[in-house]
């Protein structure tokens, strides 16, 4: 099956730095990908939508300044926290449809983030 | 507003008994539906999925049901193992193509007594 992957998977940072979570397809190509945020004990949100060649969509409530998206290849996304705080602490997860259209979502295995 | 919501936080049943996760849904234009499993510390993973046109469809030890009249969802595992022990989601989608959203529920967990 189509694998997702992120990178790290878990990071540790002082509060007010930036921090970069990658997520890869491995083995087939997305121009669309996906940006979950999870707290603990809750349910996967959706932050933002990620498009290959061009801006990101972001969903309400979510600051587009604070969370970057870089969509730069086929089989690769970037979520940059800047000036991250801890209650930017969560678990972060991407996804990406293995077939561009179609519903079925592969996700990766998320990132988690903590902000001391 | 549209919403996917679960009836029950936490599911505890015997291991190979069946489990009945329910899950309800608001928006009446859904028509496409998801069951993810995730456990402790990873993503989601699909288990399966149904579309709007039909009521029922079966997987490997799993059986999903669509109730569109009272907008009711549920997914049923059979003879359950330890391995199933995790978080159970609903998710919902508009459209088989070309709208990805997948707006998800606020998940079951499910524990699996030896």
């Amino acid at each position: 099956g189509a694998v997702v992957s992120q990178h790290p998977s878990w990071v540790i940072c002082k509060s007010g730095t930036s921090v970069k979570i990658e997520c890869r397809s491995l083995d087939f190509q997305a121009t669309t990908m996906f940006w979950y945020r999870q707290f603990p004990k809750q349910s996967l949100m959706l932050m933002a939508t990620s498009n290959e060649g061009s801006k990101a969509t972001y969903e309400q409530g979510v600051e587009k300044d604070k969370f970057l998206i870089n969509h730069a290849s086929l089989t690769l996304s970037t979520l940059t926290v800047t000036s991250a705080h801890p209650e930017d602490s969560s678990f972060y997860i991407c996804s990406a449809p293995r077939v561009a259209g179609y519903n079925e979502q592969f996700f990766g295995p998320g990132t988690r983030l903590t902000v001391l | 507003g549209e919403s996917v919501g679960l009836h029950l936080p936490t599911l505890s049943v015997q291991e190979g008994d069946n489990s009945i996760i329910n899950c309800a849904y608001s928006n009446s234009a859904s028509d496409y539906f998801i069951w993810y499993k995730q456990e402790s510390g990873k993503g989601p993973q699909f288990i399966i999925d149904i579309r709007s046109n039909m009521d029922k469809r079966q997987g490997q030890r799993v059986t999903v049901l669509l109730n569109k009249t009272v907008k009711h969802l549920s997914l049923q595992i059979a003879a359950t193992q330890p391995g199933d022990s995790a978080v159970y989601f609903c998710a919902e989608n508009r459209g088989s193509w070309g709208y990805q959203k997948v707006t998800f529920g606020t998940g079951t967990k499910l524990q699996v007594i030896p």
